[in-house]
């Protein structure tokens, strides 16, 4: 069995300040994590995922994320804020290894963030 | 490259309306997924395949039917539509075997009045 929480379901910042979007997950199985960002109205956006190499992750626009294992979270990270960062943030967990979960992703619930000028 | 793409893209439906959505990818994928998204509560799982000829019901199966008869397509359906099926929904394929990566169509917005 595998689940995601997201820490705080809107997340406001000031232009230029430090992004902190939260993520913690379970799973039995060793996991692999993922990032997307959805814009209004349209569809997901990977932003980046952790696949058990590097443990800090880069991704698109500037946002990286560690994953931690003691842990058990994958917190998105970037220093500065932009305007063009106000988005809605998912974190998801699927299995590294097939089994019964035949790859299902499981996504948390959703970070808004906002950005303010 | 198409990708995964999703017919259609917006729908109004009246309420006892039925309806079917078509996921269509071209990368000869085994595993295909269909998600619903709602505000607050992410992206859940309503039905999936794990190759043609087979459906399994995911977290939030009831009121909605499926079916892989070919490979490429797979259609996500709604008998009686009703206004808490006013969703947005993702269909997303990926290669049997591989969890490291997962392709998702572009949305299908739908309201249900």
């Amino acid at each position: 069995a595998q689940s995601v929480t997201q820490l705080g379901s809107h997340v406001s910042v000031s232009e230029g300040a430090l992004v902190l979007l939260r993520c913690n997950y379970s799973s039995s199985v060793p996991p692999y994590l993922f990032w997307y960002v959805q814009y209004p109205n349209q569809g997901l956006q990977l932003l980046l995922k952790y696949t058990s190499a590097a443990t800090l992750v880069k991704g698109i626009n500037g946002f990286e994320a560690e994953f931690k294992k003691s842990e058990t979270s994958f917190h998105l990270t970037k220093p500065s804020a932009h305007m063009s960062d106000a988005a809605e943030y998912f974190c998801a967990v699927n299995p590294s290894a097939g089994g019964t979960s035949y790859g299902k992703l499981t996504f948390g619930q959703g970070t808004i963030l906002t950005v303010h000028p | 490259n198409a990708g995964v793409t999703q017919t259609p893209k917006f729908r109004v439906l009246k309420t006892g309306q039925s309806m079917t959505l078509l996921c269509a990818q071209d990368m000869n994928h085994e595993y295909m997924y269909w998600y619903r998204q709602d505000p607050g509560m992410g992206l859940r799982l309503i039905h999936y395949s794990v190759g043609e000829g087979t459906t399994a019901k995911g977290e939030v199966p009831d009121g909605y039917n499926v079916s892989r008869l070919k490979k490429q397509n797979f259609l996500l359906g709604l008998e009686s539509a009703a206004p808490s099926q006013t969703s947005v929904y993702f269909c997303a394929s990926r290669p049997q075997g591989v969890f490291n990566t997962i392709y998702f169509g572009e949305g299908s917005w739908l309201t249900v009045v």
